[in-house]
């Protein structure tokens, strides 16, 4: 089956630090990623979608300047999170779309980055 | 304000008992799909409903589409141990191209 990679799986950074996390497509071509943020014991929140070679559509009430997104090729999306702050630690998880999602509802997620800041 | 709202938000139950997960939405969903999470990991897909009114079962586990495509439920028969988990209902908005999960229902199966 279809594999999105994402690393780093945890990161631990000091405050005011920026952390950059990949999101690999490995064996598709990935035209939409998802972005997505979990805290403990609740569920997927989404954050951003990206479309290669546009800006990401973020949700109500994600700062963009905050949570940059990249999608510069068909197999890579990296989410930067700027001047990182405790508040921010959390569980981003990234998901592929090999352009069947609409129909079909496939959707193939990374292993999760856990990030903690100090 | 999410779009997905699951019902129990935690579930405790004994060993061999039955239970019933619902997903809820005012929003058309084109498909939805049911996912199990394990703590730290990503989740992880357990089927995809896209018919209105469909239903699956995947051994003890049965899973219905609602006709409006609006709704979902799970019902495990028999719940073990190792049912132990998060269950998220999720799916692509229709007519838009967002992938959103539910709230999420917490099941723990005691031996």
């Amino acid at each position: 089956g279809a594999v999105v990679s994402q690393h780093p799986s945890w990161v631990i950074c000091k405050s005011g630090t920026s952390v950059k996390i990949e999101c690999r497509s490995l064996d598709f071509q990935a035209t939409t990623m998802f972005w997505y943020r979990q805290f403990p014991k609740q569920s997927l929140m989404l954050m951003a979608t990206s479309n290669e070679g546009s800006k990401a559509t973020y949700e109500q009430g994600v700062e963009k300047d905050k949570f940059l997104i990249n999608h510069a090729s068909l197999t890579l999306s990296t989410l930067t999170v700027t001047s990182a702050h405790p508040e921010d630690s959390s569980f981003y998880i990234c998901s592929a779309d090999s352009g069947t999602t609409v129909a079909t509802g496939e959707l193939f997620f990374g292993e999760g980055s856990r990030l903690t800041v100090l | 304000t999410q779009l997905l709202e699951q019902s129990p938000q935690f579930l405790s139950i004994q060993e061999g008992e039955n239970l019933t997960v619902y997903c809820n939405s005012s929003s058309v969903f084109s498909s939805l799909q049911w996912y199990r999470q394990e703590p730290g990991e990503g989740p992880v897909l357990l089927v995809t409903v896209v018919t209105g009114g469909e239903v699956k079962k995947l051994k003890r586990l049965t899973f219905q589409f609602g006709d409006a495509r609006k709704d979902s439920s799970l019902h495990i028969t028999a719940a073990q141990p190792g049912d132990t988990g998060l269950y998220l209902c999720a799916g692509p908005l229709y007519r838009t191209y967002k992938y959103i999960f539910g709230t999420g229902t917490r099941l723990k199966v005691l031996a």
